[in-house]
């Protein structure tokens, strides 16, 4: 079965970096292409971009150019999403996600169990 | 902010339809399929309907999608408890080169 598995919350202080990791399983890591998504406390969702695990290409939201890198590890078949330069309202909830056709129009199907990311001084 | 506008709430007693809109513009519904999500409180989100009226395998077939133009909505025709949830729908928009979500909309079985 297809899962999606993040690593641990995460207490940083402002300026500092993350890096998050969504470990895959049950499916062939390659082909499919693996987004993220991030949810402040009480707030809605937030595309950020994603990541070809077969060609290594990205796609950042404009938002997060300059300031977010996906990259990946197709050996161990994980997918990482590193936030640089914290603030505190980067505070929030980070999932990755499974998108269910890897297509010009993305629909996600498999979701990590989230990992929440406090940037706080 | 989000450029696709939901209602932030709706609700209805158990067995009632409940309709949820999704109003965007020609760069995100009007020219891309649209999708929803389901997120139960504390929860990840979960795909409910996708390409507009399409339902993954195993969600009921009491939830279902529509698209006219540059809006979209989501029904939920017999409502249950377990239904009690933020909906969100979601688009590619071309304009930004870059996903969307919908502002959510909390739905509450009274």
């Amino acid at each position: 079965q297809v899962q999606l598995v993040q690593s641990g919350a995460e207490v940083k202080k402002p300026g500092a970096s993350v890096k998050v990791s969504c470990k895959a399983s049950g499916y062939t890591f390659t082909d499919y292409h693996m987004h993220w998504v991030r949810q402040a406390p009480g707030q809605g969702l937030e595309w950020m971009g994603r990541i070809n695990p077969n060609s290594g290409g990205t796609k950042y939201a404009q938002k997060f150019q300059g300031r977010v890198t996906m990259t990946r590890d197709t050996s161990i078949g994980t997918a990482y999403m590193e936030v640089s330069r914290l603030r505190p309202d980067d505070t929030a909830v980070y999932y990755c996600a499974r998108d269910k056709d890897s297509s010009s129009s993305p629909d996600f199907d498999f979701w990590g169990q989230g990992t929440l990311v406090t940037a706080s001084s | 902010q989000s450029v696709l506008t939901q209602p932030p709430s709706a609700s209805g007693t158990p067995g009632q339809r409940v309709t949820i809109s999704c109003s965007g513009s020609s760069s995100n519904i009007g020219s891309n399929t649209v999708n929803w999500y389901q997120q139960l409180p504390g929860t990840a989100p979960k795909l409910l309907i996708y390409s507009n009226n399409q339902r993954p395998s195993g969600v009921p077939n009491r939830f279902s999608g529509s698209k006219s133009g540059t809006s979209a909505s989501l029904a939920i025709s017999g409502l249950q408890s377990e239904d009690e949830a933020d909906y969100y729908c979601a688009a590619w928009d071309d304009s930004l080169s870059g996903y969307v979500f919908g502002t959510g909309t909390k739905v509450t079985v009274l």
